[in-house]
């Protein structure tokens, strides 16, 4: 399967701040997604992460809160802009296609973020 | 819409024995793929078994396996000779696949294996 790394695992942010998380795949995937996790909760699907081109946001998400990047066909980074404690959340990216099965989608570590 | 459901929010078991993990799930897609993750305190999201719905035959991995019942939309999972690290939060996710990408999931049951 594929691996995929993130960056960084952990941060406590001041609120209004903005943070960038990497994630890093081991080989060229279709697709790439972010996720968001809740304390104790499911995961939400933020925006699927298109090469060249816009990300797609589900409802509830926006571009200004948080952009997110795929330069190539490794590689995503999420943003989360003007953070509030509200942010305060697991961010979870993942892949598919690449090493992996057909229509399965791979995980990253997670990034723990804790806004103060 | 889709929908997934997990109805036990905890499940524990002794070590060696079996458990069964439920989830059912609303779709009115013919073709889609359901799977199961686990999560442990970690929190690195693993993938623990697939299910291509087109395929009767249940999906295995070594230890766990699933009950798929595809008229009824229930998709169980089952651990047999449970170990400590088995110990997680069990996620169950339906999939329509690449071209809609939207993986949607249950709200998970936490398990605990017990000495």
């Amino acid at each position: 399967s594929a691996v995929i790394s993130q960056k960084p695992s952990r941060d406590i942010c001041q609120r209004g701040t903005s943070l960038t998380i990497q994630c890093q795949v081991d080989s060229q995937v279709t697709m790439m997604f972010w996720y968001r996790q809740q304390p104790g909760q499911s995961l939400t699907l933020i925006a699927t992460a298109n090469q060249g081109s816009e990300a797609t946001y589900e409802s509830g998400f926006v571009i200004d809160k948080f952009p997110i990047s795929r330069p190539n066909l490794t590689f995503s980074t999420l943003t989360v802009s003007n953070m509030s404690p509200e942010d305060s959340s697991i961010y979870l990216c993942s892949a598919e296609g690449g090493k992996g099965l057909t229509d399965t989608q791979y995980f990253g570590p997670g990034t723990r973020l804790t806004v103060l | 819409a889709q929908t997934v459901t997990q109805s036990q929010p905890e499940m524990s078991v002794q070590e060696a024995e079996t458990v069964t993990l439920s989830c059912t799930y609303d779709t009115s897609e013919n073709n889609y793929y359901l799977f199961w993750y686990k999560q442990p305190p970690s929190r690195q999201m693993i993938l623990v078994i697939r299910q291509e719905a087109y395929k009767q035959q249940n999906a295995t991995e070594n230890r766990f396996s699933v009950n798929f019942q595809k008229a009824a939309k229930s998709f169980s999972l089952k651990i047999s000779d449970s170990q400590l690290g088995d110990t997680a939060m069990y996620f169950c996710a339906l999939y329509r696949g690449t071209s809609y990408g939207k993986l949607t999931f249950g709200q998970g049951t936490i398990l605990t294996v017990h000495p």
